[in-house]
């Protein structure tokens, strides 16, 4: 049972670069989410999918697109990279019943850096 | 707004010491509320949470919670810090509804003197 897993660990872009960043979780949780950290901010909910099929805005989406492969999947999207998205990225899992209220289980990270 | 606030941005105690990191929440209704620990360099982990019931609310590693709801507070204590400890410590509240996403503070970074 290896929880909410994230790659790549650490990726450098140049500025208009793609990239996309994956997320799977083995809890069959119905809730996923992409938070971005930065020093002094927390953490900010980028995008959320509710349940399978689903996708939601969370507070800072711009720039960003999110795909829910399947009931396990998250991938987030980085169309054109800009420096101002150079972050930690954290995906998240929560609960079986696809409440968005309980308790969250974090992946290790993502750190991002554009140049 | 939804907000969670932590008023402490850095904390240094020395080994032994008793600590107690402050948060405040603005939620209409009922809230759950959550404190998660970020060690140096790891993803974030749940240290505890309430619902409901019993206002004190006990975690690991020796951590406990007091929810005091007319001062919309949700402070974190520990009675004797170990340098282990050092880490960043996020507050967050979600409300009833299914549909209310989890808001976090800033963090408070708490770092240990040995």
């Amino acid at each position: 049972n290896a929880g909410v897993t994230q790659t790549p660990k650490f990726q450098v872009l140049k500025t208009g670069q793609s990239m996309t960043l994956q997320c799977a979780q083995d809890m069959n949780h119905n809730s996923m989410y992409w938070y971005r950290q930065d020093p002094g901010m927390g953490l900010r909910l980028i995008y959320y999918s509710a349940s399978e099929g689903t996708t939601d805005k969370g507070e800072v989406p711009n720039g960003y697109n999110v795909s829910r492969l399947n009931k396990r999947e998250f991938s987030l999207r980085l169309e054109s990279a800009a420096p101002s998205q150079t972050s930690v990225y954290f995906c998240a899992s929560s609960s079986p019943g696809g409440s968005l209220t309980y308790e969250q289980y974090f992946g290790p990270g993502t750190r991002l850096t554009v140049t | 707004a939804q907000s969670v606030s932590q008023h402490n941005h850095h904390v240094i105690l020395s080994e032994a010491a008793s600590l107690e990191l402050g948060c405040n929440y603005s939620y209409g209704g009922t809230v759950n509320l959550f404190w998660y620990v970020q060690y140096p360099g790891q993803h974030l982990q749940l240290l505890l949470k309430y619902f409901s019931g019993d206002p004190l609310v006990k975690g690991i590693k020796g951590f406990e919670a007091e929810f005091i709801k007319s001062k919309f507070s949700f402070n974190l204590r520990k009675p004797s810090v170990q340098w282990s400890d050092t880490a960043e410590y996020f507050c967050a509240a979600s409300g009833y509804s299914s549909a209310s996403k989890i808001i976090f503070g800033s963090g408070t970074r708490l770092s240990i003197r040995p």
